[in-house]
């Protein structure tokens, strides 16, 4: 199973863009990796999802070097209510049977 | 929208009765759902993996007599928590793989399930 390590957590301040990266050294060929966020009391809601390069949404970036053994999420111009915990989680999303293991998630707090 | 949905949202019982939680998934079937459960300021740990129509899959550690799970449908997984006592009190979160119709193999989550018990 291919575990992740993130910074526990980071400061911001608002209109900052914020890059939180996240290692997944033993990844495997079709992994995909998806970032969540999470407002406390709420399930995790999707954020961004790649396999490799580039890929962007309305939200965020989602940067992911050649070895793809690591990636980072980049959040342009954050703003308070972007305070939350920021999970990676890397699957097979063809499979039924894989097994998606949280790691730590990184505490991401704006400041005014 | 959600497309998935947990009820119920919150929940307060007696230390020694049962509580069930529903997942549903609204707008896609899936075979395979998940559960989690997370304490304060703590990540998500996975308890088990529910299959349609199969047995669950518990992970190291989760009392599978503690924490039944059902799937009976490919819309609907249940957990229910036997015998609950004051340290199952937690935050229940189900998810759903679509790896059907939707082509996009995310992994929904549900909103989660807030469970007392006094």
């Amino acid at each position: 199973l291919a575990k992740t390590t993130q910074p526990i957590s980071m400061d911001s301040y608002e209109g900052q863009e914020v890059n939180i990266t996240c290692s997944h050294n033993n990844i495997a060929t079709n992994d995909y990796i998806t970032w969540y966020q999470q407002f406390p009391s709420q399930g995790p809601r999707f954020i961004i999802q790649g396999y490799k390069t580039k890929v962007t949404n309305e939200v965020a970036s989602l940067f992911i070097p050649a070895d793809r053994k690591s990636s980072t999420l980049s959040l342009p111009r954050v703003s308070l209510s972007d305070t939350a915990v920021y999970y990676c989680l890397v699957g097979d999303r063809t499979s039924g049977t894989y097994k998606y293991i949280f790691g730590t998630g990184t505490r991401l707090k704006v400041l005014a | 929208g959600a497309v998935v949905s947990q009820h119920p949202s919150w929940v307060i019982c007696k230390s020694g009765t049962s509580v069930k939680i529903e997942c549903r998934s609204l707008d896609f079937q899936a075979t395979t759902m998940f559960w989690y459960r997370q304490f304060p300021k703590q990540s998500l740990m996975l308890m088990a993996t529910s299959n349609e129509g199969s047995k669950a899959t518990y992970e190291q550690g989760v009392e599978k007599d503690k924490f039944l799970i059902n799937h009976a449908s490919l819309t609907l997984s249940t957990l229910t928590v036997t015998s609950a006592h004051p340290e199952d009190s937690s935050f229940y979160i189900c998810s759903a793989l679509d790896t059907g119709t939707r082509g996009t193999g995310e992994l929904f989550f549900g909103e989660g399930s807030r469970l007392t018990v006094l």
